[in-house]
């Protein structure tokens, strides 16, 4: 299958600053991205979707001014999570689709935040 | 997007059959069902997809019945490293992917 390769896989700040997780389709071309957010013990929470050229559509409850997205270009997404506080401290992690179908969605290996 | 329902854990002897059942009563017409496993601090990874009867692949088979109010996922002869947590995910192909809660499998050796 197609790979998506998430950068960094884990990443420790301090409150906050911002820190930037990439997304990258490496050998296909993504029309659209998700982001999710995984908590320990529990399931994968969709934050927002990202279609490259547009701004991306978020979840409910989900502050689209704390969570930057950024979809420059049909291989590379970009979560900016802004004036990062201790709760934020998460799993993140992205996938991609062709936009074929349900199956054709590729996951990153995730980004482990830890906000101190 | 149709709920689905699963248990929550499950545990299974090395070299078992393994069988995850998900139900989703309210699956729509243009909907698949489709499963994903997940180990510990990784992204999902695809494993099979299905609309009705039956579909096998190397890793897995996936048994729908007429009704498709629910679906099963058969794991052959499961080995330690089948351990994860498995979601069922029912949908229509253009909707984004919404995760439940998922059912960790432990296999014992």
């Amino acid at each position: 299958g197609a790979v998506v390769s998430q950068h960094p896989s884990r990443v420790i700040c301090k409150s906050g600053t911002s820190v930037k997780i990439e997304c990258r389709s490496l050998d296909f071309q993504a029309t659209t991205m998700f982001w999710y957010r995984q908590f320990p013990k529990q399931s994968l929470m969709l934050m927002a979707t990202s279609n490259e050229g547009s701004k991306a559509t978020y979840e409910q409850g989900v502050e689209k001014d704390k969570f930057l997205i950024n979809h420059a270009s049909l291989t590379l997404s970009t979560l900016t999570v802004t004036s990062a506080h201790p709760e934020d401290s998460s799993f993140y992690i992205c996938s991609a689709t062709v936009g074929r179908g349900v199956d054709e969605a590729f996951f990153g290996q995730g980004t482990r935040l830890t906000v101190v | 997007l149709a709920k689905t329902t699963q248990p929550i854990s499950m545990d299974s002897y090395e070299g078992q059959e393994v069988n995850i059942t998900c139900s989703h009563n309210n699956i729509a017409t243009n909907d698949y069902i489709t499963w994903y496993q997940q180990f510990p601090s990784q992204g999902p990874r695809f494993i099979i997809q299905g609309y009705k009867t039956k579909v096998t692949n190397e890793v897995a088979s996936l048994f729908i019945p007429a009704d498709r109010k629910s679906s099963t996922l058969s794991l052959p002869r499961v080995s330690l490293s089948d351990t994860a947590v498995y979601y069922c995910l029912v949908g229509d192909r253009n909707e984004k992917l919404t995760f439940g809660t998922g059912t960790r499998l432990t296999i014992i050796p």
